[in-house]
């Protein structure tokens, strides 16, 4: 079944306490990408990837990293999480370029810092 | 100004009734918009996308674009419970590979 995954779905955490959520697709995307969703603000872009080794800044990039080291996985990194990163975390991948391609999205995940 | 605007609503209709949605954006240079259903505690699934002027047909589906007055809008018609959820308007220009989107219509469809 083709999908986004993403991992963990729940997380509660503390500030300052490094953490890594997981994005994997298997469908063979060329396109990731990472998107916060608060109420009243919407979606909006974290980061995103053309392909492998190629990253670039969304909208909100602030206090986040990324890496594409495998097609397949692109995982989000706070390295020091502050609680106005609360928050629900969508991945996306497409086939290829987000103008002409649908976007899948993962299940998300609900972070929550203290 | 916000780069896409919706209305937040809810917006309510009958079942059976038609639901417009409807959304503005801010950056002359956008060539590609999508829409969204997002029903609630789940991700985004695409309804359907359009590039040019007018009109664009998909089943109960119609979505409408006006570059001149920089708008888009999504008609579903005979709407159902079903398709009670948030509806989100995204945005492309060929200038960037981001994807903007506004904050969601919340329809509400009643029987």
């Amino acid at each position: 079944e083709a999908q986004v995954t993403q991992n963990p779905r729940y997380l509660i955490t503390v500030t300052g306490k490094k953490l890594t959520v997981t994005c994997s697709q298997n469908m063979n995307h060329e396109y990731m990408s990472w998107y916060r969703q608060d109420p009243g603000l919407g979606l909006r872009q974290i980061y995103y990837s053309m392909n492998v080794e190629v990253t670039d800044k969304g909208d909100v990039p602030e206090g986040y990293k990324v890496s594409r080291k495998e097609k397949r996985n692109f995982p989000l990194i706070l390295e020091s999480p502050s609680p106005n990163q609360t928050s629900l975390y969508f991945c996306a991948s497409s086939s290829d370029t987000i103008l002409t391609d649908t976007q899948y999205f993962g299940p998300g995940t609900r972070l929550t810092v203290l | 100004q916000k780069e896409v605007e919706q209305n937040s609503g809810p917006l309510s209709v009958p079942e059976g009734a038609i639901a417009s949605l409807n959304c503005t954006y801010s950056d002359r240079g956008s060539q590609s918009f999508f829409w969204y259903r997002q029903y609630s505690g789940k991700s985004p699934e695409l309804i359907m996308f359009i590039y040019s002027n007018g009109d664009k047909e998909d089943g109960r589906f119609t979505a409408q674009l006006n570059k001149a007055s920089q708008y888009v809008s999504l008609l579903i018609r005979d709407s159902q419970p079903s398709d009670s959820a948030t509806y989100l308007c995204a945005v492309s220009s060929y200038n960037t590979d981001k994807l903007i989107f506004g904050t969601g219509t919340r329809l509400q469809v009643f029987p």
